[in-house]
């Protein structure tokens, strides 16, 4: 089983809004990770947890906050969000961050429009 | 800067066709590769990993390493409409102790019935 769930699917909110974007996955992995993407380009990193612990933060805005509450989930929190925030976020998930070998499985994504 | 080229496309080809889909990349240190497909306003699904160098195959699709010449790519054959979409092309690179994946732009293919 490669299942990453997300939840919501779809969001619009508000650029005073603040809400969040769920990640699970029971695959016993240990890296997860947010990737941002815009229409017609590829996926770009946001942040990386391994082991629970936040390893990589690729310079994002603070209006973006992330947490890993256990090694089954992840969590994105939004706040203050500018239009120009409205994309594909996708959670992803690997055996181990520090793995050459090990492969990334993408959920299905919460397509967020910031209005 | 590491970097992961691929034609943009589209690419088309008939049904029935085999598919050719190229990668090249920059970074020598590379040590895995992989084939994502993503249909319009879905997420990317893994559909091939290779990590040496030679072919490998997985019913209709093959996967081909030539870390010499730094390209990959990715052959569908007996192409189905249901094939269309965009293909990305990822690399592992290892930069201060962690890997991650760095995509080149995708190849959108259409697949004419």
């Amino acid at each position: 089983d490669t299942e990453v769930t997300q939840t919501p699917k779809h969001l619009v909110m508000g650029m005073t809004n603040k809400k969040s974007l769920k990640c699970e996955q029971h695959m016993g992995h240990r890296a997860m990770y947010w990737y941002k993407q815009k229409a017609k380009k590829p996926p770009e990193l946001m942040f990386v947890y391994s082991y629970e612990k936040l390893s990589i933060n690729e310079s994002v805005p603070s209006r973006f906050s992330p947490e890993c509450p256990n090694s089954s989930l992840l969590n994105l929190h939004l706040h203050a969000l500018q239009p120009e925030d409205s994309a594909l976020y996708l959670c992803a998930s690997s055996q181990d961050q520090g793995g050459a070998y090990y492969e990334q499985y993408f959920g299905p994504g919460t397509r967020l429009t910031v209005t | 800067q590491k970097e992961v080229e691929q034609n943009s496309g589209p690419l088309s080809v008939p049904e029935g066709a085999i598919a050719s889909l190229n990668c090249t990349y920059s970074d020598r240190g590379s040590q895995s590769f992989f084939w994502y497909r993503q249909y319009s306003g879905k997420s990317p699904e893994l559909i091939m990993s290779i990590y040496s160098n030679g072919d490998k195959e997985d019913g209709r699709f093959t996967a081909q390493l030539n870390k010499a010449s730094q390209y990959v790519s990715l052959l569908i054959r007996d192409s189905q409409p249901s094939d269309s979409a965009t293909y990305l092309c990822a690399v592992k690179n290892s930069g201060a102790g962690s890997y991650q994946l760095t995509f080149g732009k995708g190849t959108k293919l259409s697949v004419i019935p």
